[in-house]
């Protein structure tokens, strides 16, 4: 299985600023046939299952705000919202689809 | 507009067996995945397994296997998920989640909470 690590556990961060979350993969999950990374983004907020962000490590779903973006390739990966807001608190987590799926730990993010 | 609808909340007793079910409303693709991903409080997600709901085809997360079933009924509608022998670390949220093919969930169910407790 893929182990996915993500960091930081926690970050706090004020009004209109940039988070950053980093996600790493035990292998790549760059998969050479088609060139597209199996690397999603998800948002949780309390009470809430967990909504899918992006996929393929760069493409946002539809409705998701362009302050979201992702980027990295292989095994490095990177989550950032470009200007937090007051309803991006939430957990977010990386997952990998390469193979079995498996997700990273998680990083709270909260206004500072 | 797709809908995953979970079964209702379960408390069970430690060496017991639950069942949950899933079902997918509004989703116009006829084969598809259903998965079932566990949340215990405060942590992260942990992947248990899928079955597509086409071919009845599953496979399971080793950290499970043998322990837990996935299945769909006959029409394709819905989705079961067998949990046995349950200690009381089975305590968590249990999600389902819809995929088409291999991609990243599309759709989660509200959730089910499972309390095991003596």
């Amino acid at each position: 299985d893929i182990v996915m690590t993500q960091s930081p556990d926690s970050l706090a961060v004020s009004l209109g600023e940039r988070a950053t979350i980093s996600c790493r993969s035990g292998q790549s999950v760059l998969y050479s046939s088609d060139n597209k990374n199996y690397l999603a983004w998800y948002q949780q907020k309390p009470r809430q299952p967990p909504k899918l962000l992006i996929r393929w490590a760069s493409t946002r779903e539809s409705g998701v705000p362009d302050r979201f973006s992702g980027s990295g390739s292989g095994t490095d990966f990177t989550l950032t919202i470009s200007s937090l807001q007051a309803e991006d608190v939430a957990v977010y987590y990386c997952q990998q689809y390469y193979s079995n799926p498996s997700f990273g730990g998680g990083t709270k993010v909260e206004i500072k | 507009q797709v809908q995953v609808v979970q079964s209702g909340a379960e408390v069970k007793t430690p060496g017991a067996s639950v069942k949950l079910s899933c079902k997918a409303y509004g989703y116009r693709f006829t084969s598809y995945t259903m998965h079932w991903v566990r949340q215990a409080p405060g942590q992260s997600l942990d992947w248990m397994g899928w079955v597509n709901v086409g071919d009845g085809n599953t496979k399971y997360s080793q950290k499970f296997q043998g322990r837990v079933t996935i299945t769909r009924d006959t029409s394709g509608n819905t989705a079961y998920m067998e949990l046995r022998s349950l200690k009381s670390e089975d305590t968590a949220l249990y999600y389902c989640a819809l995929c088409n093919g291999w991609s990243p969930f599309d759709y989660w169910g509200q959730g089910t909470m499972v309390t095991v407790s003596s």
